[in-house]
């Protein structure tokens, strides 16, 4: 079946730092892999996209890989800053939206 | 363009109460779909609705009603409501339903069973 497994939170920051959060997943076929984020009382967003093998999606200084041979789309940014405090869910795509539980990220100034 | 909205925002019933949860979207999106978030578990689909006419079973579709009314609205009832069925409720629309689809997120519903 689909899953996605994505690191457990809160990961802790402080401004400026290289932010790596894992996600991989297991899928049948060719899905899609998403990135969204959910600012605090807000509801989720997209925050970036990738729908092959290879492609990278980017966004806001963030960026994702599709590694179709580690099944992985781990989320990179090079330098946190407060605003990026948020929770953050991987998922993937095979005509259902499937989700990560979600990491709470916190950047202290 | 207000993308997607949800009505109530935050909600309080006892056991056994009835209510519905109402959803629009002005993106004239073809599909809907409803969530239910419990922390520690991410986003579950409780119904979703491919198409104006058709509504189809999620991940968690028990204790749960939805109608798609027209194009724009898709709203969720809760019959008999249980303190299962406590959590953030959130509605969400795309342009097709394909895998690619980005799905738009209303603000969310904070739904509390006594």
């Amino acid at each position: 079946g689909n899953s996605v497994t994505q690191m457990e939170g809160p990961v802790t920051l402080s401004e400026e730092a290289f932010l790596t959060i894992n996600c991989t997943y297991t899928a049948t076929g060719y899905p899609s892999l998403f990135w969204y984020v959910q600012y605090p009382g807000e509801g989720l967003q997209l925050l970036l996209k990738a729908t092959k093998a290879d492609d990278k999606g980017s966004n806001k200084g963030f960026e994702a890989t599709y590694r179709k041979e580690t099944t992985s789309f781990h989320l990179e940014k090079g330098s946190v800053q407060v605003s990026d405090s948020a929770v953050y869910f991987c998922a993937l795509s095979n005509y259902q939206l499937i989700w990560g539980a979600g990491t709470k990220l916190i950047i202290k100034p | 363009n207000a993308g997607v909205t949800q009505t109530p925002k935050f909600q309080v019933l006892k056991t056994g109460q009835s209510m519905t949860l109402q959803c629009a979207q002005d993106m004239n999106h073809n599909s809907m779909y409803w969530y239910r978030q419990d922390p520690g578990m991410g986003l579950r689909l409780i119904y979703y609705s491919a198409s104006e006419g058709t509504t189809d079973k999620g991940e968690v579709p028990n204790g749960y009603n939805v109608s798609r009314l027209n194009k724009r609205e898709f709203s969720l009832r809760l019959e008999s409501a249980a303190p299962s069925q406590t959590s953030v409720y959130f509605c969400a629309s795309s342009d097709h339903g394909t895998t690619a689809d980005t799905q738009y997120f209303g603000p969310g519903t904070r739904l509390t069973v006594l």
